[in-house]
């Protein structure tokens, strides 16, 4: 069936850096995206959303990209720091569903 | 706000036992969910419901049980504990607020063991 997945499993960036996390989706019925972020031993937390009829999003250090053509989907972190090693999710929200369906989630390790 | 409450926070069971896992959100929330995350995995959705009185099934519902008779608690139920059912689970509750927002809240999750 159709569903959302993650190009990378694990990325390492130095502290500093920017960072780019790149989700897949392939349910064209699919109207909103959500970005969270987990960190060990704790419940995912909301971290952007998108729509589907926008291609860009930003929030503090963070910029969600939505390309409709190739169903893709990717969360920018600017000048990335130790604090944001965790694991990110992307989840849709089908068109008149309300609940979010999660891909595999990238791990992000920073290194200071 | 407590917002979404989750208990026990760790919990073992024997196969065949059965037993309750609460959640509570105090936000007034319709939208309520149960996912289970495994080892390297994503959540899987479980059970869901989009208001009092209404639920659904998701993903894996099968060993699984549900009931939302108010707005703010949502127990999920174990029938007969397998081994299978070895995960964290969470719970989620969120409101769409009309067609421009949707905020998702997640508890701090249950971990599960059944031997």
């Amino acid at each position: 069936g159709e569903s959302v997945g993650l190009h990378l499993p694990t990325l390492s960036v130095q502290e500093g850096d920017n960072s780019i996390i790149n989700c897949a989706y392939s349910n064209s019925a699919s109207d909103y995206f959500i970005w969270y972020k987990q960190e060990s031993g704790k419940g995912p937390q909301f971290i952007i959303d998108i729509r589907s009829n926008m291609d860009k999003r930003q929030g503090q250090r963070v910029t969600v990209l939505l390309n409709k053509t190739v169903k893709h989907l990717s969360l920018q972190i600017a000048a990335t720091q130790p604090g944001d090693s965790a694991v990110y999710f992307c989840a849709e929200i089908y068109r008149g569903s309300y609940i979010p369906t999660f891909g595999r989630g990238t791990s992000l390790i920073v290194h200071p | 706000n407590a917002g979404v409450t989750q208990t026990p926070k760790f919990q073992v069971l024997k196969t065949g036992q059965s037993m309750t896992l609460q959640c509570a959100q105090d936000m007034n929330h319709e939208y309520m969910s149960w996912y289970r995350q495994d080892p390297g995995m994503g959540l899987r959705l479980i059970h869901y419901s989009v208001g009092a009185g209404i639920t659904d099934q998701g993903e894996v519902p099968n060993g699984y049980n549900v009931s939302r008779s108010t707005t703010e608690d949502f127990p999920l139920r174990l029938l007969s504990a397998a081994p299978s059912q070895t995960s964290v689970y969470f719970c989620a509750s969120a409101s769409r607020g009309g067609s421009t927002s949707y905020e998702q809240y997640f508890g701090p999750g249950t971990r599960l063991t059944v031997t």
